[in-house]
């Protein structure tokens, strides 16, 4: 059974430039979350999907966006990058049906932007 | 909204010593509590989780916490660490309505020595 799989796994990026983060979740997993994770912090929730809509978002600029696709991996995309994004992108599944709030969690995506 | 505070950055032990990591947390609405722990390079895993009922809960690898209501503490336990415990340790809270975001706590380093 494979967990959550997240690609790729290390890049480097300059300021202004553009990135897409992908996750294929857990099988039978149907909601996908994205965590930003910096140097020494928690993670820090940015987004959840379920059916293919955002449905919860954290405290993160316009430049972060996402999408599902029908067979439930999720992107993420940041735009006019800024030294400040660089960070490890955590991305996470569970079941929208539980009640339990368990999450899955990647490997991640370590971003660096020169 | 909630919020954690783990009390220590660094806990350095002794293989085969005690030790606690502490954890409190905020929250207006009743909550679920988490410890996640990230080894080097590595996502999170889920370690234990309290959602109701028994306030003490347990990992298979001899870690407890306890849930505290009076002191909003989920503070995480064991009687003997070994050298394979060595790891980043993050405490998460959610309100308890399942598939809402976590919300972690800056971490503790857990650093066992021989």
């Amino acid at each position: 059974d494979a967990g959550v799989t997240q690609s790729p796994t290390h890049l480097i990026k300059t300021r202004g430039q553009q990135v897409t983060l992908r996750c294929s979740p857990k099988s039978g997993h149907d909601t996908v979350s994205w965590y930003q994770q910096a140097l020494g912090q928690g993670p820090q929730f940015i987004f959840q999907y379920y059916e293919e809509e955002e449905r919860q978002r954290g405290n993160f600029p316009d430049r972060f966006s996402g999408h599902q696709f029908p067979n439930y991996s999720s992107e993420l995309n940041v735009n006019a990058l800024l030294l400040g994004d660089s960070a490890l992108y955590l991305c996470a599944s569970s079941l929208k049906a539980g009640a339990t709030g368990e999450l899955f969690f990647g490997e991640g995506s370590r971003l660096t932007v020169l | 909204a909630q919020s954690v505070t783990q009390l220590d950055s660094q806990v350095p032990v002794f293989e085969e010593a005690p030790v606690e990591l502490r954890c409190n947390y905020s929250s207006s609405v009743s909550v679920y509590l988490f410890w996640y722990v990230q080894y080097p390079n590595q996502g999170l895993q889920l370690l234990l989780k309290y959602l109701s009922g028994s306030t003490l809960v347990e990992s298979i690898n001899g870690f407890e916490a306890e849930f505290n209501k009076s002191q909003t503490s989920f503070h995480l336990r064991k009687p003997s660490v070994h050298i394979s415990d060595t790891a980043e340790y993050f405490c998460a809270v959610s309100r308890n309505s399942g598939n809402t975001p976590l919300v972690f706590g800056k971490g503790t380093r857990l650093s066992v020595i021989a």
